[in-house]
């Protein structure tokens, strides 16, 4: 079946600009989470949604960062007033329930560098 | 949440049998330990769990002794595709999303 997907595969922007980056779970995991990594550091958890809403929302850096999953499936990531600290790779990871236990499932990932 | 530690970086040649040993001196009673592999721009990808003694895949073995304070990833007959950064990550079924941290880099070389 198909894995984890997130569009766009890169995304350069300016300072200041709006973006949103989406990512599409495997289908029938409850659990979506977005994390994200810098140059040589591990994946820096983000936000975690438990179907529609979100469950922990503690890793977000600001209020610039909002994420939504209106229907339990999809999710968009949203940057605000970009700013050249946000370039990073977000990744999103879905898995069948909210549970350490439960394999982690990721996407490639969206490289995105604010000029 | 328990701490972990490992290795920034391990070489090894192919063919041969890797040990990535990761220290997480307070790991709590229902802790379990995890291990993802990343390759470059690609995202983590589960390898294994275990709880206690050892854990057996297709991909790799957990051993973890019994006061759980370590553990460690053996990877048998490496080969260059196994180049990649290896996470160690602790944590219980309240936990719901993985602490990782700069993980260890294995460089594979012919």
């Amino acid at each position: 079946g198909a894995g984890v997907s997130q569009t766009p595969s890169n995304k350069v922007t300016e300072k200041g600009k709006y973006v949103e980056l989406r990512c599409d779970p495997i289908s029938g995991h409850t659990a979506l989470y977005w994390y994200r990594q810098s140059l040589g550091q591990g994946p820096e958890f983000l936000i975690y949604f438990q179907g529609t809403g979100a469950a922990d929302d503690s890793g977000l850096p600001n209020d610039r960062f909002f994420a939504v999953r209106p229907e339990g499936s999809v999710s968009t990531l949203k940057i605000q007033r970009t700013e050249r600290g946000d370039s990073a790779v977000y990744l999103c990871a879905s898995s069948l329930t909210g549970s350490f236990y439960n394999e982690q499932f990721f996407g490639p990932g969206t490289r995105l560098t604010v000029l | 949440l328990a701490k972990t530690t490992q290795p920034i970086s391990m070489d090894s040649y192919e063919g041969q049998e890797v040990n990535i040993t990761c220290s997480h001196n307070n790991i709590a009673t229902n802790d379990y330990i995890t291990w993802y592999q990343q390759f470059p721009s690609q995202g983590p990808r589960f390898i294994i769990q275990g709880y206690k003694t050892k854990v057996t895949n297709e991909v790799a073995s957990l051993f973890i002794p019994a006061d759980r304070k370590s553990s460690t990833l053996s990877l048998p007959r490496v080969s260059l595709s196994d180049t990649a950064v290896y996470y160690c990550l602790v944590g219980d079924a309240g936990y719901s999303t993985l602490t990782f941290g700069k993980g260890t880099m294995l460089l594979v070389s012919p």
